[in-house]
């Protein structure tokens, strides 16, 4: 059965902090991996991965791709409280359906 | 923003009725979704559609229906409203292909209440 498991389910820092989200997936026929940011309405598209090694950066947000052991991380560093939100983890597999894990909600503090 | 309009965005329904949700898009993007996301199960995809007439299931779908008519709209229907049917309902567009993949872009959702 396909799975995405995101961890922490989880997590309040202080402004500042620096932090790291985990996304494991079992699916087959992997294409990419898909990052997500949710405050309150629409998940808004963060990153999209699709090979191994290769970090993708937006400002203090970054993330990486490991499709030999099959997990992704998202790095948030200086975190500010405009990144307080859900973040969804999901996977691109055959037949083009986003499979999603059940997201990691982040509370920052000032 | 990706071009793509919910409708309606509240609705409280009495149990046993049919309730129908649109979802428009201005971008022509082959594939539309229909998530819904509740507390504890992230987004579970309910149908989704490859093109004008070209539909299928997900991992949650007895209970609903979908419709493709136009590239530009895809319907959602509850033939029967249930109370476990209550959830903000997601649509989403992509233009993935069968060669490469692309991100998928969210409507603001819709509110659904079943009373």
């Amino acid at each position: 059965e396909d799975k995405v498991v995101q961890s922490p389910l989880s997590l309040v820092v202080h402004e500042g902090d620096t932090v790291t989200l985990n996304c494991s997936y079992e699916v087959t026929n992997f294409r990419s991996l898909l990052w997500y940011k949710q405050e309150k309405k629409a998940p808004t598209f963060l990153f999209m991965l699709t090979s191994s090694g290769i970090e993708k950066k937006s400002g203090r947000l970054s993330s990486i791709l490991d499709k030999k052991e099959l997990f992704s991380i998202l790095n948030i560093t200086a975190t500010q409280t405009g990144d307080s939100a859900v973040y969804l983890c999901a996977v691109d597999h055959t037949g083009n359906q986003f499979y999603f894990g059940t997201g990691t909600s982040l509370t920052v503090i000032p | 923003d990706a071009g793509i309009t919910q409708s309606p965005r509240h609705k409280v329904t009495e149990t046993g009725t049919p309730v129908t949700l649109r979802c428009h898009q201005t971008e022509n993007h082959r594939y539309m979704y229909w998530y819904r996301q509740d507390p504890g199960h992230g987004l579970r995809l309910i149908h989704y559609s490859y093109g004008v007439k070209d539909t299928d299931k997900g991992e949650v779908s007895d209970g609903y229906s979908v419709s493709r008519s136009k590239t530009e709209d895809f319907l959602l229907t509850l033939e029967s409203a249930t109370s476990s049917q209550t959830s903000v309902y997601f649509c989403a567009i992509s233009e993935s292909t069968a060669i490469w993949s692309a991100e998928a872009f969210f409507g603001q959702g819709t509110r659904l209440t079943v009373v």
